[in-house]
């Protein structure tokens, strides 16, 4: 499967600031995805990142809030914009793989705390 | 809409005991099944997966995991449990034909020495 890096790997930022988290995959891939795990929960997708077009979000995440960019076939930034403490999460990007490309690898994840 | 259902937040075996995991799904079709893992501070990993075929699905770390689309279940076993096997323990499943994964809450496993 894919090598998938995240930086930074964990942050402490005070609220009204931003964050711009990196994904760097080591092959190339159609799909990035970018996930949030609020404290002691399960993952809610955020967005679907797709070279060359324009972010595809789900309910309850918007564009002004969690801009994201995909230069290329291997890398992608998800920024976390005007933050408060309830943004404090880890968030995740995946890649898919698979002959359907069904199945979603994951980046050991960004942890951030915010004051 | 899909939906999963992991049934136990927390569960605790004794090691060398059996593991049950269990995950339920609703779906109109039978969608692709995953079961990941999350060890603390880290990422998740895929421990493994079911999209067609044999029903009984064998995965990495001794775990494996049966389809049973009459229950609508995809339950995670281990016959034998070991210490490094405390984590988190997600049940996802996607449409097929989609890349979209519908996690559930998961299930934190402890394993008493």
């Amino acid at each position: 499967s894919a090598v998938i890096s995240q930086k930074p790997s964990r942050d402490i930022c005070q609220r009204g600031t931003s964050l711009t988290i990196q994904c760097q995959v080591d092959s190339q891939v159609t799909m990035m995805f970018w996930y949030r795990q609020q404290p002691g929960q399960s993952l809610t997708l955020i967005a679907t990142a797709n070279q060359g077009s324009e972010a595809t979000y789900e309910s309850g995440f918007v564009i002004d809030k969690f801009p994201i960019s995909r230069p290329n076939l291997t890398f992608s930034t998800l920024t976390v914009s005007n933050m408060s403490p309830e943004d404090s999460s880890i968030y995740l990007c995946s890649v898919e793989e698979g002959l359907a490309r069904e199945t979603q690898y994951f980046g050991p994840g960004t942890r951030l705390l915010v004051l | 809409a899909q939906s999963v259902t992991q049934l136990g937040s927390h569960v605790s075996v004794s090691e060398g005991a059996l593991v049950l995991l269990r995950c339920n799904y609703s779906s109109s079709v039978p969608p692709y099944l995953f079961w990941y893992v999350q060890y603390p501070n880290q990422g998740l990993q895929l421990l493994l997966k079911y999209t067609t075929g044999a029903t009984l699905v064998k995965g990495i770390n001794g775990f494996e995991a049966e389809f049973k689309k009459s229950e609508t279940s995809f339950h995670l076993t281990k016959p034998s449990a070991h210490m490094s096997d405390a984590a988190e323990y997600f049940c996802a499943v996607s449409p097929q034909g989609a890349q979209k994964l519908v996690f559930g809450q998961g299930t934190r496993l402890t394993i008493n020495p």
